[in-house]
């Protein structure tokens, strides 16, 4: 079956560099979600969409933004990088309509130097 | 503050045995839990769910329990197997308020010992 897909799979960026993280959901799910996991840290809710429009907000600084496009996939735009902002991004979709779970890609490891 | 809380940074347990997980939570309004696995190099995989309506949800091995006047819950997995050593995360939301966001704890490494 096919899953989330997030690319790319690692990423090396320098300080004050910017970096753009893409994220295919899974055909038919109109939600998606982002997820920054810090080293030893639980994932924290970043931003969602749904039906491309933004449907909630978490712990996003303002230098990250990301949209949804028509054909639902969504990219997550991170300005002026900072050493902190590296992390596991973890990309989930979902077929919202309540209780359906969160089904994650595997995610993109960005290094900032 | 953290709402969902996994105490257990790490839980070792012999092989065919049963592992139990925990987790507490401190939002009210949360109203489906979730559990999740995660293994290095790969996003969380989905495990089982429970709504609040319920207290207990059985798949398979996985068992969770869910305790609503303590706000917690457990996942029991019995026998325990090598490939369940994971990182296993609990996770809570609140789908009344229309608000399909998860909110995760910091996770449990479990190592399943031969």
């Amino acid at each position: 079956a096919a899953g989330v897909i997030q690319s790319p799979r690692h990423l090396i960026k320098e300080k004050r560099e910017t970096a753009t993280l893409k994220c295919y959901p899974i055909p038919r799910h109109d939600t998606v979600y982002w997820y920054q996991q810090g080293p030893g840290q639980d994932p924290q809710f970043l931003i969602s969409f749904y039906e491309k429009m933004q449907s909630d907000k978490g712990s996003i600084p303002d230098r990250f933004s990301a949209q949804q496009f028509s054909d639902y996939h969504s990219e997550l735009n991170m300005s002026s990088l900072e050493l902190g902002d590296s992390a596991l991004y973890f990309c989930a979709s979902s077929l919202t309509g309540g209780g359906s779970p969160l089904h994650f890609g595997n995610g993109t490891r960005l290094t900032v130097t | 503050d953290q709402q969902v809380k996994q105490n257990s940074p790490s839980l070792s347990v012999q092989e065919g045995r049963i592992s139990i997980l925990n987790c507490d939570y401190t939002n009210s309004m949360f109203d489906y839990f979730l559990w999740y696995k995660k293994y290095p190099a790969e996003g969380p995989t989905f495990l089982i769910s429970i709504s609040s309506i319920k207290d207990k949800n059985e798949d398979g091995r996985f068992t969770v329990f869910l305790n609503k006047s303590a706000k917690h819950l457990s996942l029991h997995i019995v026998p325990s197997q090598p490939g369940d050593s994971a990182v296993y995360f609990c996770a809570a939301s609140d789908l009344a308020n229309r608000d399909d966001k998860i909110i995760f704890g910091k996770g449990t490494r479990l190592h399943i010992l031969p």
